[in-house]
């Protein structure tokens, strides 16, 4: 199937641990992203990849250090996690073709609970 | 950089009513305006998109808006049903591929 793919789905650790957070896609698209959806339900962006290169970097805790090894993989490694890292995680993927946008495709999400 | 407002925040109505949800955007720039669907546990996904050089699409009982003038734009659902209650997602990004989203409108159809 031609996805985005995320491990794990839900992760519990305490407050202190470091954790990292996969994704993959195999749909060809040359963009990957990090967003993360709080209790309220709203995605914000956290990185952006463009062929491995660092595209978007919002103000995210240094904590939060994303990796890409290839254009289809985008990892995320958090360290000494807090209590308001809690939420869900969901990577994304897109192109641009020709100079236009299209939409994004969503992995499954990734539920982090911080204890 | 973009700034999405959506409205309203939740939204209930009867099944085989019409539900409309409005959002407006702050850069003119911006050309390319996605729909997102979120079903409860799941990610995100695409319903429905619209370009800047189009004023209106339709695709079965989903239809999207847009006035660049007003930096305005709606998803219409008409004759909805439960199985399209969700929580929706308007976005709004420019060529950069910077996408920027509404804060979602949690939509419950009534039985």
């Amino acid at each position: 199937d031609t996805a985005v793919s995320q491990t794990p789905k839900y992760l519990v650790t305490q407050m202190g641990n470091d954790k990292s957070i996969k994704c993959e896609q195999n749909l060809g698209h040359d963009t990957m992203y990090w967003y993360k959806q709080d209790s309220k339900k709203f995605l914000k962006i956290m990185f952006s990849y463009n062929n491995k290169e660092l595209i978007i970097n919002e103000t995210v805790p240094n904590r939060f250090s994303p990796k890409s090894p290839d254009k289809a993989h985008l990892n995320l490694h958090i360290n000494s996690l807090e209590l308001g890292d809690s939420a869900v995680y969901f990577c994304a993927s897109s192109s641009l073709v020709a100079g236009a946008n299209y939409g994004y495709t969503f992995g499954s999400g990734t539920r982090l609970t911080v204890v | 950089g973009e700034n999405v407002e959506q409205h309203p925040s939740t939204l209930s109505v009867q099944e085989g009513d019409s539900a409309v949800i409005k959002c407006t955007y702050s850069d003119s720039a911006s050309n390319y305006f996605p729909w997102y669907k979120q079903e409860l546990g799941k990610g995100p996904q695409l319903i429905i998109d619209i370009r800047s050089n189009v004023g209106e699409k339709k695709d079965q009982r989903i239809a999207v808006t847009l006035n660049k003038t007003a930096k305005h734009f709606s998803l219409h659902i008409t004759e909805t049903q439960p199985e399209d209650s969700a929580v929706y997602f308007c976005a709004a990004s420019s060529n950069n591929n910077d996408m920027r989203f509404g804060a979602g409108t949690r939509l419950t159809v009534k039985p």
